[in-house]
């Protein structure tokens, strides 16, 4: 099993629905961080947590939510979704304890489409 | 943290090296070097990271120059699974962002 699980992997719905994009982890870290990434693009911060009561907002927050569940659930809401919003969505945790490194741990990713 | 440029596409031979180069000419002295790459559209992978000393890893070798303005990424024997994108990130000791680039995708070719 994935150390890192983004549910659902895909999905498409409408403009101005509420859409919930869950991520949990396996690895016991404490950081968690939502991406996005566009076509041909890299990807860009939207939101996150150095633990379950550090919520933080990244370069494009605007338009969407987070709640940190727990330190292993971090979940990313989009409450009216629009076309715009319509990306593949990272979530990836790293280990404050090893904060030189940089590595990231990233899930498998959620690609979602806003008709 | 500092910007890095890097070329768009590369290609490279099966089996042979491949040189990734990355220019960070504003990094300062706290700044590492970090490589992720991207395979299709999975989440990136760490590959490695530096700060000033050559680094080597079982996935890749990192060379930094000596004005640290510059550094490249070395995949020793390429295959076909390398096939990807590479993004080179500058990122300060006490930042907690990757601030991920169009990165080069290199294309390694039987």
């Amino acid at each position: 099993d994935a150390d890192v699980t983004q549910t659902p992997r895909n999905r498409i719905t409408k403009t101005g629905k509420r859409i919930m994009l869950e991520c949990s982890q396996t690895k016991g870290h404490d950081r968690m961080y939502w991406y996005r990434q566009d076509p041909g693009l890299g990807l860009q911060l939207i939101y996150y947590s150095f633990d379950v009561k550090d919520i933080n907002k990244g370069e494009i927050s605007d338009g969407y939510s987070v709640s940190r569940q727990a330190q292993a659930k971090f979940s990313l809401s989009l409450e009216s979704a629009i076309p715009n919003q319509t990306a593949l969505y990272f979530c990836a945790t790293s280990d404050a304890g090893t904060t030189n490194t940089g590595e990231l741990f990233f899930g498998e990713g959620s690609r979602l489409t806003v008709l | 943290d500092a910007k890095t440029t890097q070329p768009t596409s590369m290609d490279c031979a099966e089996g042979r090296a491949a040189n990734l180069p990355c220019n960070h000419s504003t990094i300062s002295g706290n700044e590492y070097v970090y490589w992720y790459r991207q395979i299709h559209s999975q989440g990136p992978q760490y590959i490695i990271h530096g700060l000033k000393n050559n680094e080597t890893n079982e996935m890749a070798s990192l060379i930094i120059t000596e004005d640290r303005k510059s550094s490249t990424l070395i995949l020793p024997h390429a295959t076909l699974r390398d096939t990807a994108v590479y993004y080179c990130i500058v990122k300060g000791a006490g930042s907690y962002q990757l601030t991920f680039g169009k990165g080069t995708k290199l294309s390694v070719i039987p």
